[in-house]
């Protein structure tokens, strides 16, 4: 069936560093990939997507691509602030399904001054 | 405008008790969800509905968990006979297109239901 599997956390990271969450899929066909971010005490929200091959999303810094050779979409952002610090999760979508989410277990992200 | 809402926010009951859910998805979205976010489970698809039907129950863990949705709006989780692994944070989302795969979920804050 299908799976999304994220690198394991805690990621703990200073300020202005790289950040890369990785993110490997299995799937049949060409889903539709996202990433959503939980914040401290809010909701999950969509932070990107993106829908066919070699797309790119991007939003607030962070960007993913979606590789279908590697079947990757990993989450990258060249410098890290303090208000970053969230838990990310990676998720699938097969189209002319449900639409239904298939997630990653998440991997926390914590940015020290 | 409005997001996505669901009451109560918290939940503790004993062992045994049924319970209701609700939630009141974003006015015009065709789409809605229920995930379940726990600890050893991660996030985990429960129903999706499509107007007041559901094509999609698969993600149901036992015949004691039912969802309903009326008016194309507003839908309720009933679990019943409640367990201690029910025991977790109910997610509802909705999305204005339905079955597309590649539309954006707004979630709710969620549920946290503890089971005593």
């Amino acid at each position: 069936g299908d799976s999304v599997t994220q690198m394991e956390g805690p990621v703990t990271l200073s300020e202005e560093a790289f950040l890369t969450i990785n993110c490997t899929y299995t799937a049949t066909g060409y889903p539709s990939l996202f990433w959503y971010v939980q914040y401290p005490g809010e909701g999950l929200q969509l932070l990107l997507k993106a829908t066919k091959a070699d797309d790119k999303g991007s939003n607030k810094g962070f960007e993913a691509t979606y590789r279908k050779e590697t079947t990757s979409f990993h989450l990258e952002k060249g410098s890290v602030q303090v208000s970053d610090s969230a838990v990310y999760f990676c998720a699938l979508s097969r189209p002319g399904n449900t639409g239904k989410l298939i997630f990653g277990q998440g991997t926390t992200l914590q940015v020290k001054p | 405008g409005a997001g996505v809402s669901q009451s109560p926010s918290n939940k503790v009951t004993e062992k045994g008790k049924d319970v209701e859910l609700r939630c009141d998805p974003i006015s015009g979205h065709t789409a809605l969800y229920w995930y379940r976010q726990s600890l050893g489970q991660g996030l985990e698809f429960l129903i999706y509905f499509q107007g007041n039907s559901a094509p999609d129950k698969s993600g149901l863990p036992s015949d004691r968990f039912s969802a309903e949705r009326t008016g194309g709006s507003v839908s309720t989780l009933t679990i019943q006979r409640t367990q201690q692994e029910d025991s977790a944070v109910y997610l509802c989302a909705s999305s204005r297109l339905a079955g597309v795969g590649y539309d954006e979920q707004f979630f709710g804050p969620g549920t946290r239901l503890t089971v005593l």
